[in-house]
């Protein structure tokens, strides 16, 4: 099975702040990997799939990088609905979610 | 739009049985492969189970291979999830999504919740 580990845990940061967010799988994923936001109380929304391509309505300071084993979401200019979990998923091999990463503000 | 409105979840005894649905609305619902993701109080997601456009297909979990049986009625638009033998760590939200490889949309999810 395909692990994946993602880091940090929690996260502070300010309004305005750019925030990267990294996740590793356990073997070659080959890019297959997406990002999800869970806002508090509400259902996952994809963001990011095929590593760097943008969902349909996703804000563009949202982006996705990354190859092999070794993936990132950045969110540039941080704005206060972002505050969420953060969510990676490997679909290379079966379906792993990473553990998340809860965000909050400074 | 998508809707995606799932049904079902209650409070269950260990060994016991129960079965979620998922009404599904604004897209065609027999073009999409669909799954079901769960999600333990205060924990992450975990991938359940998928399921083909046809049905022919089913893919599970290890833990709950055996016990869970996904399923799906195209006529209806609906997804289900039968669960068996339930245990307490089966205790989740569960959600009912689309897609095969990414899940592009979700439902509001279900509380289940396994106890004595």
């Amino acid at each position: 099975d395909i692990q994946m580990t993602q880091s940090p845990a929690s996260l502070s940061a300010s309004l305005g702040e750019t925030v990267t967010i990294e996740c590793r799988a356990s073997e070659d994923i080959y890019n297959g990997l997406a990002w999800y936001q869970q806002k508090p109380g509400k259902s996952p929304q994809l963001l990011i799939y095929n590593a760097n391509s943008l969902h349909t309505g996703v804000p563009s300071r949202f982006s996705g990088s990354g190859s092999g084993t070794q993936y990132s979401l950045k969110i540039n200019s941080l704005q206060s609905e972002d505050v969420a979990s953060y969510f990676c998923q490997q679909y290379y091999n079966y379906w792993t979610f990473g553990g998340g990463t809860k965000l909050e503000l400074k | 739009e998508v809707q995606l409105v799932e049904s079902g979840g209650v409070l269950v005894q260990p060994g016991r049985s129960m079965k979620l649905s998922c009404a599904a609305s604004g897209f065609t619902f027999s073009s999409f492969p669909m799954a079901w993701v769960r999600q333990a109080p205060t924990k992450g997601l975990e991938w359940v189970a998928t399921i083909s456009t046809s049905g022919g297909s089913t893919y599970y979990r290890d833990s709950v291979k055996g016990r869970f049986t996904i399923s799906r009625d195209n006529a209806k638009s609906t997804l289900y999830l039968q669960m068996d033998s339930l245990r307490s760590e089966d205790t989740a939200t569960y959600y009912c999504t689309t897609g095969a490889l990414y899940f592009d949309y979700w439902g509001q999810g279900v509380m289940v919740t396994v106890s004595s």
